[in-house]
């Protein structure tokens, strides 16, 4: 079956700081990948998309992702976090427009 | 603007009731996707349609039912709410063709089963 797993459930960085968050598939084939965000009470906004070809994608926000076939992983990173960055995110995979999401991991920025 | 709206954006309703969540889209996107999200499982799909006419169980469809009579409505109805169906839901449209997998979001429903 395919899956998504994101290890990590709550992850808390101090503001300037630099983040990384975790993103594991399982499928039959490389599927489409996805991070979006969800401010409390809000929507999903898209951050970022690999489709093929370059591994290393860039998002909104000043958030990139690496794909990495060999590991089944898609993770999230930036530089440097704002405290507008604290969120839930979720890393979704997707095969003919049908998307499976991770279980969301939160993120705390403390100043 | 072209855009996705949902209604209403809450409710609450009691065990047993029939409750239409509706979803109404104006970017001509043939397909629709309804999620719920529950804390510790992320989003889970319930129905998606790929058009008119078209409609496709999730990976949770139990107790939920939806149509497709046009392209910009797809309504999501509980047949009898059970206090297992409190959640927010998420109504997500997307073009045909190489923007299938790219999902719009609409800003979601909270529904409270009493």
């Amino acid at each position: 079956a395919q899956s998504v797993t994101q290890p990590d459930i709550h992850i808390t960085v101090s503001e300037g700081a630099s983040l990384e968050l975790r993103c594991n598939y399982s499928y039959g084939a490389t599927p489409y990948l996805f991070w979006y965000v969800q401010s409390p009470g809000q929507g999903l906004q898209l951050l970022l998309k690999y489709f093929s070809g370059d591994t290393l994608v860039q998002g909104i926000k000043g958030f990139e992702a690496e794909f990495k076939r060999s590991q089944s992983s898609f993770n999230l990173r930036k530089p440097s976090v704002h405290w507008s960055d604290a969120a839930e995110y979720f890393c979704a995979g997707a095969v003919y427009g049908k998307l499976t999401f991770g279980q969301g991991t939160i993120l705390t920025v403390h100043p | 603007d072209a855009e996705i709206t949902q209604s209403p954006r809450h409710k609450i309703t009691e065990t047993g009731r029939q409750v239409t969540l509706a979803c109404h889209q104006t970017w001509n996107h043939n397909n629709m996707f309804w999620y719920r999200q529950d804390l510790g499982h992320g989003l889970r799909l319930i129905h998606y349609s790929y058009g008119v006419q078209d409609t496709n169980k999730g990976e949770v469809s139990d107790g939920y039912s939806v149509s497709r009579s046009n392209t910009e409505d797809l309504p999501l109805t509980l047949e009898s709410a059970a206090s297992s169906q409190t959640s927010v839901y998420f109504c997500a449209s997307s073009a045909t063709g190489s923007g299938a997998n790219v999902l719009t979001f609409g800003a979601g429903s909270r529904l409270t089963v009493l």
